[in-house]
């Protein structure tokens, strides 16, 4: 596809359960990242990765939250004994070189509902 | 610590009302400022703002920014209800040694409600 896929788009999982969200960055774009927006929040970063340089995981709130990227281009993040806190809209964006974050292109999200 | 501060978090406007919005930041090696919108889920790319003082502007949307303030307003006139959407102002910063590649810090956002 032409944009950022992300799935699954809605996820109900049982305190305790581990999930995985997936995220298909445009086509040839060396840069992902991970975002979490709670209700009624601005995003707030969770990990960045680009090209094969080692990741930025200065935002992952806890060692519940883990993310890999394979081949440089899907990538799945794992949110391990998900609590309730966890239930958010996990976005997902891909960027290629750009002059100042305009280049960066949004998912539509995974809505995750832990209950 | 980086931030990007958002305000009003809610406003309630009539159509044909003009509204501004504000975002103020503190951040260490500032590139850019963007705007974004978002109506569900995807923010979609509004306006980047790298120069002091320069407007930009897309039909009734503008955007200016100040860096010796350190904020930026985002300006739409003329409100109609299709502009009902949460607004979010964030700050690109490039990631050591300058280059293209950095990441976004965003506030906390403005919900804007624009009725008939």
């Amino acid at each position: 596809g032409a944009g950022v896929s992300q799935s699954p788009s809605n996820k109900v999982t049982e305190k305790g359960k581990d999930v995985e969200l997936r995220c298909d960055p445009i086509s040839g774009h060396t840069a992902l990242y991970w975002y979490r927006q709670s209700l009624g929040q601005g995003l707030e970063f969770l990990i960045y990765f680009q090209g094969n340089s080692a990741p930025d995981k200065s935002g992952l709130p806890s060692d519940r939250f883990s993310a890999e990227r394979t081949g440089g281009s899907v990538s799945t993040l794992t949110i391990q004994r998900t609590q309730q806190e966890d239930s958010a809209v996990y976005l997902c964006a891909s960027s290629s070189r750009g002059t100042g974050g305009n280049t960066i292109y949004f998912g539509e999200g995974s809505w995750l509902t832990v209950v | 610590e980086d931030k990007v501060v958002q305000s009003p978090l809610s406003l309630v406007v009539h159509e044909g009302d003009t509204v501004t919005l504000n975002c103020s930041y503190e951040v260490t090696n500032f590139r850019s400022l963007l705007w974004y919108k978002q109506e569900k889920k995807a923010p979609t790319f509004l306006f980047m703002l790298t120069s002091s003082g320069i407007e930009k502007k897309s039909g009734r949307l503008s955007s200016i920014l100040d860096k010796k303030e350190l904020f930026s307003i985002l300006n739409i006139t003329a409100t109609q209800t299709g502009d009902s959407a949460v607004y979010l102002c964030a700050v690109f910063y490039p990631n050591a040694g300058g280059t293209s590649y950095g990441k976004l810090t965003f506030g906390q956002g403005t919900i804007l409600t624009v009725h008939p």
